[in-house]
């Protein structure tokens, strides 16, 4: 079964707007990712945040971690067409077994 | 650098039939993971190899099963095919022992007709 639970499931945003998407988790973790998914291609590594950092930034993507309620967000800034995509959460769970949430489907428009 | 591959791609099988399916890490990744995605369970975890040594193994029935060889190289087989198995199998490679980044290939789409 998966780990967590991603909100909202679908997304849907004009260019240039910002995109938010959470994700929310059930056991303790080593950290967490957020994965990107082109339309039933391979999964694209984004950001990892470790279990001690509340927050981490690359490029315009931020993200952060709140362990005490067992959730995360990702914060796409200044959005593109090329943004448009599935976005996962991912915890990790030891070794290099990922848990992963059920996605976000991003499309932005332009 | 090369990328993940797995081979083939796109492959359409029979219920009963079996299938293996091929994955070559990145050059130096010692560990390779394997995922099954569907629409409606999503990304599941198969198993997990390191060194040729399965490491990691998911909730799935014995019917799924995988080995990596030498070179890194792995493969996952699943036997006496169901409907069921239709879906994305992506295979993942990693450099180290902990959970970092993973590397994934494109996946090799399987329809069971």
């Amino acid at each position: 079964s998966q780990q967590g639970e991603e909100d909202p499931q679908a997304l849907s945003i004009q260019e240039g707007e910002n995109a938010t998407m959470n994700c929310s988790y059930k056991t303790s973790i080593n950290n967490l990712q957020w994965y990107r998914q082109n339309s039933g291609r391979g999964l694209v590594h984004l950001i990892l945040i470790r279990s001690n950092e509340r927050e981490k930034h690359s490029g315009r993507l931020r993200v952060t971690l709140d362990t005490s309620k067992k959730s995360s967000s990702l914060l796409i800034t200044a959005s593109r067409a090329a943004d448009t995509a599935s976005y996962f959460c991912a915890t990790a769970q030891g070794g290099n077994k990922l848990v992963f949430g059920a996605g976000t489907i991003l499309r932005v428009k332009s | 650098k090369a990328g993940v591959t797995q081979t083939p791609r796109y492959l359409i099988k029979t219920r009963g039939q079996q299938v293996t399916l091929s994955c070559s890490p990145i050059s130096g990744h010692r560990s390779v993971s394997w995922y099954q995605q569907t629409p409606g369970q999503g990304l599941q975890f198969l198993f997990e190899y390191f060194s040729e040594t399965q490491r990691n193994k998911g909730n799935f029935p014995g019917r799924f099963s995988g080995r990596q060889f030498s070179n890194s190289r792995s493969e996952m087989n699943v036997s006496t095919l169901e409907l069921g198995d239709s879906a994305l199998y992506l295979c993942a490679s990693s450099s180290g022992l902990e959970t970092g980044e993973l590397f994934f290939g494109e996946g090799s789409r399987l329809t069971v007709l």
